[in-house]
């Protein structure tokens, strides 16, 4: 089945500077890859996604890449605010959704 | 719309009790599933439905967990008898694709406890 890898498991940033979290995956057929941001004491909310048929996707602030040759992919957060202060879980499709062990993401005023 | 309601919320029980957890997905969603949230584990997979029929059960630690979804609007996850390891959040999702390759709306949790 899918593996799913994901750095760093924590990370501190100061407000206005940028984020960045990557995941591996081992499933090659894999062709869907989202991204969930869980704040305390709440369920998962997807925040962006990426299909394997595009490199890159944008979103406001937020940007995902994907390169499916080594298997990897990232989500990118530029001028972070403290409201982004929350755990991010990447995932990867295979024949059912797999995630990895989510980034714990601290932004210091 | 309400999103996907779970119920209870809070569950604190005892070593080999029966517990219950409860879900109602959105409206229209064809797509149900039933996720276990702990440190060690992380976000793990237990079982997922599509059109009320269970598809993967393969995550369902063993056979004292037990998942049914009677009606497209209703599902349960059941442990018998709960132990202590079972303590985690249990959090039910649902979608509108069949394999779940589209956007999973997840509850609130259910945090468990069990003494």
């Amino acid at each position: 089945g899918e593996n799913v890898e994901q750095h760093p498991s924590t990370l501190s940033v100061q407000e206005g500077d940028s984020a960045v979290i990557k995941c591996t995956y081992s499933d090659s057929a894999s062709n869907y890859f989202p991204w969930y941001k869980q704040e305390l004491g709440k369920g998962p909310q997807l925040i962006i996604d990426i299909r394997s048929n595009v490199g890159e996707k944008k979103d406001q602030r937020i940007a995902v890449t994907l390169n499916k040759t080594a298997k990897h992919f990232s989500l990118h957060i530029t001028e972070t605010q403290p409201e982004d202060s929350a755990v991010y879980f990447c995932a990867g499709s295979g024949n059912k959704l797999t995630f990895g062990g989510g980034t714990r993401v601290l932004v210091k005023p | 719309d309400a999103g996907v309601i779970q119920s209870p919320r809070h569950e604190v029980t005892e070593m080999g009790q029966e517990v219950t957890l409860r879900c109602k997905p959105i409206s229209g969603h064809n797509s149900l599933f039933w996720y276990r949230q702990t440190m060690m584990r992380g976000l793990e997979l237990l079982i997922y439905f599509n059109n009320n029929v269970p598809i993967d059960d393969s995550g369902m630690p063993e056979d004292r967990f037990s998942a049914k979804m009677p009606n497209a609007s209703f599902s349960t996850l059941k442990i018998q008898p709960s132990e202590p390891r079972d303590s985690a959040v249990y959090f039910c999702a649902s979608s509108s694709s069949g394999t779940g390759f589209n956007e999973q709306f997840f509850g609130p949790g259910t945090r468990l406890t069990v003494l």
